[in-house]
């Protein structure tokens, strides 16, 4: 089945900085690639997602890149405010199965 | 349209217990992957249901197992309760392949 790897675990950066998070993933199938962010004692919540026709997509402050070739895909943030603090997951889905696959998730914290 | 709902939010049981816990995915929603949440972990996959067919398993013991009504509406089962078994389940629905997971707030298990 797939495999998806996400670095780092943890994460800080101060207010205004860039954050970047990456996946890995093993199965060459896999077309779909959705990024979820969960705040304390929340759900997550789906930010973005890029389909393997797609090199890039970018929504305000967040951006996701993804690169078939090398099977990795990212999240970056722009401009992190403390509200990005959260945990995000990445996931690929469309291979052996349809199954979503998670990565182990990146604590990302946003100093003031 | 309304979110995912699942049902109990709380529970708390004593070991040797089982319990069910249930899901409502959102109206359209075929699909419904069930996820322990342990603190600090990340998205362990229980199962997969779509259309009334369990599509997909990760690796839990048998004391583990769901099923999803006519209706999409999936409930899973717990038996014999463990300490470890304490955990935030969640549930998470879709409509097709390669759309995005949709979650509930999950139900948060403790085992006495």
């Amino acid at each position: 089945g797939e495999n998806v790897e996400q670095h780092p675990s943890t994460l800080s950066v101060q207010e205004g900085d860039s954050a970047v998070i990456k996946c890995t993933y093993s199965d060459s199938a896999s077309n779909y690639f959705p990024w979820y962010k969960q705040e304390l004692g929340k759900r997550p919540q789906l930010i973005i997602d890029i389909r393997s026709n797609v090199g890039e997509k970018k929504d305000q402050r967040i951006a996701v890149t993804l690169n078939k070739t090398a099977k990795h895909f990212s999240l970056h943030i722009t401009e992190t405010q403390p509200e990005d603090s959260a945990v995000y997951f990445c996931a690929a889905s469309g291979g052996t199965g349809n199954q979503f696959y998670f990565g182990t998730g990146t604590s990302l914290t946003v100093i003031p | 349209k309304a979110g995912v709902t699942q049902t109990p939010r709380y529970l708390i049981k004593t070991r040797g217990q089982q319990v069910t816990l249930s899901c409502s995915p959102i109206s359209g929603h075929r699909s419904v992957s069930w996820y322990q949440q342990t603190p600090g972990q990340g998205l362990q996959f229980l199962f997969e249901y779509f259309s009334e067919t369990q599509r997909n398993k990760g690796n839990f013991p048998g004391r583990f197992s769901g099923r999803q009504f006519s209706n999409s509406r999936s409930e899973m089962n717990v038996s014999t309760l463990e300490l470890g078994d304490s955990a935030l389940y969640l549930c998470a629905s879709r409509a097709y392949s390669n759309q995005p997971q949709h979650f509930g707030d999950g139900t948060r298990l403790s085992i006495l």
